[in-house]
């Protein structure tokens, strides 16, 4: 079946500091890629995804580039702020029409002024 | 513009109790529904989901039941709760393939 496997966090930086958070996935087929954060309290918001291979998401700073000959999606920002302290999930769809989300389980980012 | 609502924010029952959570859709049609549950330490997990008025599939088998009386109304619920059945309580939907979820806000649930 699908698994998607992340870092265990929680990664601790400093303002500023390059950001990567590893994702790795196992598929069938051809999956899309997706980046979800979680703010405190709150539901998780797409931050951004990838449907091939090559392809590079981006939003708000962060990418991530759906690299199939290595099955993985890491998340990268150059230069990470306060507020970008949450939780953040890897997440792939089969493409199948059910459309779920396999989600691994998280990487808390906290981020030091 | 589509929106997703769901309620209530937070709730505490007792062991025993009965559950009803609820989710709505605006500014879509047709949209698949799931429920997910995120435990402490343990990720999302999917429980329902739902690709029309009726249709309901499980993922996991458990304490809990999903209904979907409209198109666009999604309910989570449960006779009898039990203290694992404490979490937060995620909604969402998609229009299928490559699109992604839309998530709501949250229910975060404590059994006592």
């Amino acid at each position: 079946g699908n698994s998607v496997t992340q870092m265990e966090g929680p990664v601790t930086l400093s303002e500023e500091a390059f950001l990567t958070i590893n994702c790795t996935y196992t598929a069938t087929g051809y999956p899309s890629l997706f980046w979800y954060v979680q703010y405190p309290g709150e539901g998780l918001q797409l931050l951004l995804k990838a449907t091939k291979a090559d392809d590079k998401g981006s939003n708000k700073g962060f990418e991530a580039t759906y690299r199939k000959e290595t099955t993985s999606f890491h998340l990268e920002k150059g230069s990470v702020q306060v507020s970008d302290s949450a939780v953040y999930f890897c997440a792939l769809s089969d493409g199948s029409g059910y459309s779920t989300l396999t989600f691994g389980k998280g990487t808390m980012l906290l981020v030091s002024p | 513009s589509q929106t997703i609502h769901q309620w209530p924010a937070t709730l505490v029952q007792p062991v025993g109790s009965p559950l009803s959570l609820e989710c709505t859709v605006e500014g879509t049609s047709n949209p698949n529904l799931y429920w997910y549950r995120q435990a402490a330490g343990r990720g999302l997990q999917l429980l329902f989901y739902s690709v029309g008025i009726g249709q309901i599939s499980s993922e996991v088998p458990q304490n809990l039941s999903a209904s979907r009386p409209q198109d666009r109304q999604f309910i989570l619920s449960s006779k009898k709760l039990l203290l694992s059945d404490s979490g937060f309580y995620l909604c969402a939907w998609a229009t299928g393939g490559a699109a992604g979820y839309t998530f709501g806000s949250g229910t975060r649930l404590t059994v006592v």
